[in-house]
C-alpha cells in the first residue's frame, strides 16, 4: 500500500509556481521520493526523485524536508499542459515496483 | 520511434473470451512491467520481468498469463475474461536499477 499522504487536488494560476505538498513520515533511510504524474488518458510520467538533497531538472524541483518526512515539488511556471494527477511515490531505488497512491489532482487554471 | 508501444489501444470484448494485449519497447532496458488502472483510477502492478524473467507477480489471477519472447517484448494474455478485468492496462520498462520507468500509452479493455 502506498506510503505517502497527499492532498486529493489543488488549482494553480497559469503561469505561477504549483507547490505540491507530499507526507511521507514512515520513509526509510534507503527509500527515495519519486514523482511522477498522468496526464489524462496516458500513462504515467517520471518527473523527478532524490533521497534526501534538494534536486533540480528541467521539469521541476523537489525539495526535502530535513528529517525527510515530507516534500514538495515545484513546478515553476505551470502552463496548462501541466494539468495532470501527480503521484509521489517512496521506494528503494531499483525496486522494480511502483505503489501509486491516490496522487493530487493539479489543475492549472487560464 | 515510440518508446514504449501497446496494441491494441483498445478492446472491447465479451466475457468468457480469450484476449491478448501486447507491449514492445526500444529503449534496450532490461526490465518490463504490467499494471493496471482500473475505474476508479488506482494503478497497481501486476507483472514484472527482468531479462525474460518473472520477478514480481502481485497475486494475479492465473487467468492472466504475461509471456516474454525477448527483454524487447512482453504480452499479456487473459483468459476467460470476466466483468472486473475491464479497466487501462499499462505496459512499462526500466533498466534495471535506474531511477524511472517509461510507460506505454495503455490498452483501454472494456469487458461486456
Amino acid at each position: 500500500d502506498a506510503k505517502t499522504t497527499q492532498p486529493p487536488s489543488m488549482d494553480c494560476a497559469e503561469g505561477r509556481a504549483a507547490n505540491l505538498p507530499c507526507n511521507h513520515s514512515t520513509i526509510s533511510g534507503n527509500e527515495y521520493v519519486y514523482w511522477y504524474r498522468q496526464i489524462h488518458s496516458q500513462g504515467p510520467q517520471y518527473i523527478i526523485h532524490g533521497l534526501k538533497n534538494n534536486e533540480t531538472n528541467e521539469m521541476a524541483s523537489l525539495i526535502i524536508t530535513e528529517d525527510r518526512k515530507s516534500s514538495t515539488l515545484i513546478l515553476p511556471h505551470a502552463t496548462l499542459r501541466d494539468t495532470a494527477v501527480y503521484y509521489c511515490i517512496v521506494s528503494v531505488l531499483g525496486a522494480q515496483k511502483l505503489v501509486f497512491g491516490q496522487g493530487t489532482r493539479l489543475t492549472i487554471n487560464p | 520511434d515510440t518508446a514504449v508501444s501497446q496494441t491494441p489501444k483498445y478492446l472491447v470484448t465479451q466475457m468468457g473470451n480469450d484476449k491478448s494485449i501486447k507491449c514492445e519497447q526500444n529503449l534496450g532496458h532490461d526490465t518490463m512491467y504490467w499494471y493496471k488502472q482500473d475505474s476508479k483510477k488506482f494503478l497497481k502492478i501486476m507483472f514484472s520481468y527482468n531479462n525474460k524473467e518473472l520477478i514480481i507477480n502481485e497475486t494475479v489471477p492465473n487467468r492472466f498469463s504475461p509471456k516474454s519472447p525477448d527483454k524487447a517484448h512482453l504480452n499479456l494474455h487473459i483468459n476467460s475474461l470476466e466483468l472486473g478485468d475491464s479497466a487501462v492496462y499499462f505496459c512499462a520498462s526500466s533498466h534495471g536499477s535506474q531511477r524511472e520507468q517509461f510507460f506505454g500509452p495503455g490498452t483501454r479493455l472494456t469487458v461486456l
